[in-house]
């Protein structure tokens, strides 16, 4: 079993959706990270949270430490929002452990 | 500021030849990260450094050197390129461990 588990693994939407990946982790944790890899390649941080609720934009991202759950939503998705989108867990001392990513695809 | 800058973009090697996949970073970021990409599978640590002078190891250091001689370079050799080594590169850089920038890394094609 992964340490750190996406789902979905791809996930298509029309433009103005509410879109939720989720993420799964068996390990303790220091951080989680949210990460953003466009279609170029360059990946792209998004949040670092280690408890409760961050917001950027049209973007949320929630983490329940108790559960070992993050969540990350868009609202009112948009096509430029089409990447694969990356969990990882870890920070500072503790190297990062990553999923292997959420591919969304957002249709006008 | 440029933030983290990787070179090349593209490479062919072919088996057993070497390169060096430059990385650079103008944040003063004291650790410097180096990553593979593989299709459907989580980035990987390759090699970290904490600071200058200092590196160790990741999860797949294997068939790879690195060396860390200034805080804004973290250059990544490969000495005897095999077709394992075909990948996506990306190096990142953080403060402390916390909030990592990566480049737009480097595709590499051992044949």
């Amino acid at each position: 079993k992964n340490e750190v588990e996406q789902s979905p693994q791809n996930l298509t939407a029309q433009e103005g959706e509410f879109i939720t990946i989720n993420c799964s982790y068996s390990v303790g944790i220091s951080a989680l990270h949210w990460l953003q890899q466009h279609p170029g390649g360059g990946i792209v941080s998004l949040f670092m949270l280690s408890s409760g609720k961050k917001k950027h934009g049209r973007l949320i991202a929630t983490i329940n430490i108790q559960e070992k759950h993050s969540s990350l939503h868009i609202t009112a998705s948009h096509p430029r929002d089409s990447a694969v989108y990356i969990c990882a867990v870890g920070g500072g001392t503790d190297k990062l452990i990553f999923g292997t990513g959420t591919r969304l695809q957002v249709f006008p | 500021n440029a933030g983290v800058t990787q070179t090349p973009k593209f490479r062919i090697l072919k088996i057993g030849q070497s390169m060096t996949l430059q990385c650079a970073q103008d944040m003063n970021h004291n650790y410097m990260y180096w990553y593979r990409q593989d299709p459907g599978m989580g980035l990987k640590l390759i090699y970290y450094s904490v600071g200058a002078g200092i590196t160790d190891k990741g999860e797949v250091p294997n068939g790879y050197n690195v060396s860390r001689s200034t805080t804004e370079d973290f250059p990544l050799r490969l000495e005897l390129a095999a077709p394992s080594q075909t990948s996506v590169y990306f190096c990142a850089s953080s403060k402390s461990g916390w909030s990592l920038h990566f480049g737009n890394g480097t595709r590499l094609t051992v044949t």
